[in-house]
């Protein structure tokens, strides 16, 4: 119940398409959705982060839909550049500051 | 400091040793976490401190691992007796605090193989 699946595990797009990754949970008590972004020997780093009460969040190219009834939300990035290649983890938020983080999309962007 | 740093960045031990691993948080930040990161994966919570407290242990695998942060700033985390499936990367986080939602900033991990 505190898992947070995220799909797909790999993704090609080409530069100035859209990436869509996608995440489901089904814990009711998350209260906050952080979007990392991690490049190969880094750690993740804070990408983007909605409330649950909140359906959509855009900074930039970067969009997070939220779909609170189907315990669902997902990341946009428009006009996809080659820099954006890296590993994207979909996180949920329990309690204090406890983080379930989503298995991983490797984003590729071809150019 | 400039971001959160952890040492050593690898480590290679045989199974049955003890290995410490250290994390030096951001200097400003209250809070401290801990992650293990195995191949493909997301981070998996380990545990989390508030300043020296230690309100948060779920995470720990076995009562083989375990967490120190007497300062309440620079952070160890031991594994006794180490065991092949051990072998991860393990990520340190810090935050300002925990109310809300504050960002964590990770560090770059330290590979550990058991062999």
């Amino acid at each position: 119940q505190q898992q947070v699946k995220q799909s797909p595990q790999s993704l090609i797009v080409q530069k100035g398409g859209i990436s869509i990754i996608n995440c489901a949970y089904e814990n009711t008590a998350f209260d906050y959705f952080p979007w990392y972004q991690q490049f190969p020997g880094k750690g993740p780093a804070l990408l983007i982060a909605i409330r649950p009460d909140v359906s959509e969040k855009k900074e930039g190219r970067f969009t997070i839909s939220f779909n609170k009834s189907a315990k669902q939300f997902s990341l946009h990035i428009m006009d996809s550049q080659p820099g954006d290649s890296a590993t994207y983890f979909c996180a949920a938020k329990l309690g204090a500051q406890k983080l379930v983080f989503g298995q991983g999309t490797r984003l590729t962007i071809n150019p | 400091g400039a971001g959160v740093s952890q040492s050593p960045r690898y480590k290679v031990t045989k199974r049955g040793q003890d290995v410490t691993l250290r994390c030096d948080p951001i200097s400003s930040h209250a809070t401290l976490y801990w992650y293990q990161q195995a191949l493909g994966q997301g981070p998996e919570f380990l545990t989390y401190f508030n300043y020296e407290a230690q309100p948060d242990k779920s995470g720990l695998p076995s009562d083989r691992f375990s967490a120190e942060r007497p300062e309440g700033s620079i952070s160890t985390l031991t594994i006794q007796r180490t065991e092949q499936r051990d072998s991860a990367m393990y990520r340190c986080a810090s935050s300002l605090g925990t109310g809300g939602f504050y960002e964590q900033y990770f560090g770059p991990g330290t590979r550990l193989t058991v062999t």
